[in-house]
């Protein structure tokens, strides 16, 4: 049971808009930053977008994230056959015994 | 060009222990904390644990906290995982991650634990 809950799974055509969810706490996405991860299959994670809503250098701008309250989520417009891939959100969660990193579950993209 | 390399996984008997390293290059390692994040197959990420850029301050996820160990050496370039009394729920590919944003990872080391 992750800490951030995701959808399991998304799916759209090429071209197509999709959004991507991430529900959190007060304790971690509602006073922290929320992160983006691409894992590619049979590969490592790769940062897709930082501090809520920045891209890093190299990542397309059909990459977007955006945050309200304990809640995220990722959108990716013009979708492409190379966005099939899965998905996760991660925060920093301020517990009481110490900080540490939630990730949500992960959403499996299919581009149909 | 930035670079994190695992290496030192493999297979282990419940209970026994495995030091993982993850050696980095092309950034100034002493700057930056770091981070070790699992996958088991088939699974989602879970972060296991964090050392600041000079080695004072480590936090471990509940699930690890007095088994693992993390540490690192600014001189040569490295950080390391000491995991003791391993159990099958360990069993994971285990990835280092440079800093607040994650990024970047390793290609990762995979850690199995059977008998």
């Amino acid at each position: 049971q992750s800490v951030l809950t995701q959808p399991p799974s998304a799916s759209g055509t090429p071209g197509q808009r999709v959004t991507i969810s991430c529900s959190g706490s007060s304790s971690n996405i509602g006073s922290n930053y929320v992160y983006w991860y691409q894992q590619l299959p049979g590969t490592a994670p790769k940062l897709l977008i930082y501090r809520n809503n920045q891209r890093p250098s190299g990542v397309p701008d059909r990459f977007s994230g955006s945050k309200s309250g304990t809640s995220a989520s990722l959108a990716i417009s013009g979708l492409r056959s190379e966005d099939e891939a899965d998905y996760y959100c991660a925060a920093w969660d301020d517990s009481l015994s110490g900080p540490y990193w939630v990730f949500g579950g992960g959403t499996k993209l299919t581009v149909l | 060009e930035v670079q994190l390399v695992e290496s030192g996984g493999g297979l282990v008997q419940p209970g026994g222990s495995l030091r993982l390293s993850c050696a980095a290059s092309g950034f100034t390692f002493s700057s930056y904390e770091m981070n070790w994040v699992r996958q088991a197959p088939g699974k989602g990420l879970e972060w296991v644990s964090y050392i600041s850029s000079s080695g004072s301050t480590i936090y471990y996820a509940d699930s690890v906290k007095g088994r693992f160990t993390i540490s690192r050496d600014n001189a040569k370039n490295s950080l390391y995982l000491q995991m003791n009394s391993l159990r099958a729920e360990d069993t994971a590919v285990y990835y280092c991650a440079r800093g607040e944003l994650l990024d970047p990872w390793g290609q990762g080391t995979l850690v199995t634990v059977s008998s």
